[in-house]
């Protein structure tokens, strides 16, 4: 079983959808997890850390359930701009981060 | 924010010859600079984890002979490909611990023809 597990798409959506991604992740001892976002031929940028009791930063939200090992994000009201590779990723010890496949996201006007 | 470079941004290069790969953190020290290679389509895989002064860490199935790192300064980590082959043609990303999370360079896309 892979460390981190996302349906890696493709989703391709008209412009102003709202569009969720989920992620699985097998190490239960993880603590800290986050979602980047990787355009074509670039390297991934933080999009946002992931918190146990859900956090929102604009048009995006992420949750986390530790019980399930299972982490969402939601774009709301999606932008031309939103698409790119979106990865999960997990922390499972004090250094390293372990990058899902990633999901691929395409808006359409 | 924190920010990381790379060099060469692309490379280009025969089959058999070794070619080296510069990270460098612009305005932090990185006591802790990790390399990944991210292959078309494929997520990022962990190669090596480098610390300043000491051997690097290898990730399974990461040969330390063909992919040497080298972790002089707080500023720099190299990496070498040796005897590269067009299976090692990728791209390759590295990234350096910061104060608050980890902040990844530009990234290096090496073709071995």
């Amino acid at each position: 079983r892979k460390e981190v597990e996302q349906d890696p798409g493709p989703f391709n959506v008209p412009e102003g959808a709202t569009v969720a991604f989920n992620c699985t992740y097998s190490n239960s001892a993880s603590q800290s997890f986050f979602w980047y976002r990787q355009d074509c031929r670039k390297e991934p940028k933080l999009l946002m850390s992931v918190y146990s009791s859900g956090n929102e930063d604009g048009r995006f939200t992420a949750q986390l359930n530790r019980a399930s090992q299972y982490i969402s994000l939601l774009i709301r009201d999606s932008k031309l701009s939103d698409s790119a590779t979106y990865l999960c990723v997990v922390k499972p010890g004090a250094q390293k981060l372990v990058f899902g496949q990633g999901t691929r996201l395409t808006i359409n006007p | 924010g924190a920010v990381v470079s790379q060099h060469p941004s692309r490379v280009i290069c025969k089959s058999g010859t070794s070619v080296k790969i510069e990270c460098r953190s612009l305005d932090f020290q990185a006591t802790t600079m990790f390399w990944y290679r991210q292959f078309p389509k494929k997520s990022l895989m962990l190669m090596a984890t480098s610390n300043e002064g000491s051997k690097a860490t290898y990730e399974q199935g990461v040969e330390k002979d063909k992919f040497l790192i080298n972790h002089a300064s707080l500023t720099l980590s190299t990496l070498t490909v040796t005897s590269a082959h067009p299976e090692d043609s990728s791209f390759y990303i590295c990234s350096a611990r910061g104060p608050d999370t980890q902040y990844f360079g530009p990234g290096t896309r090496l073709t071995v023809l």
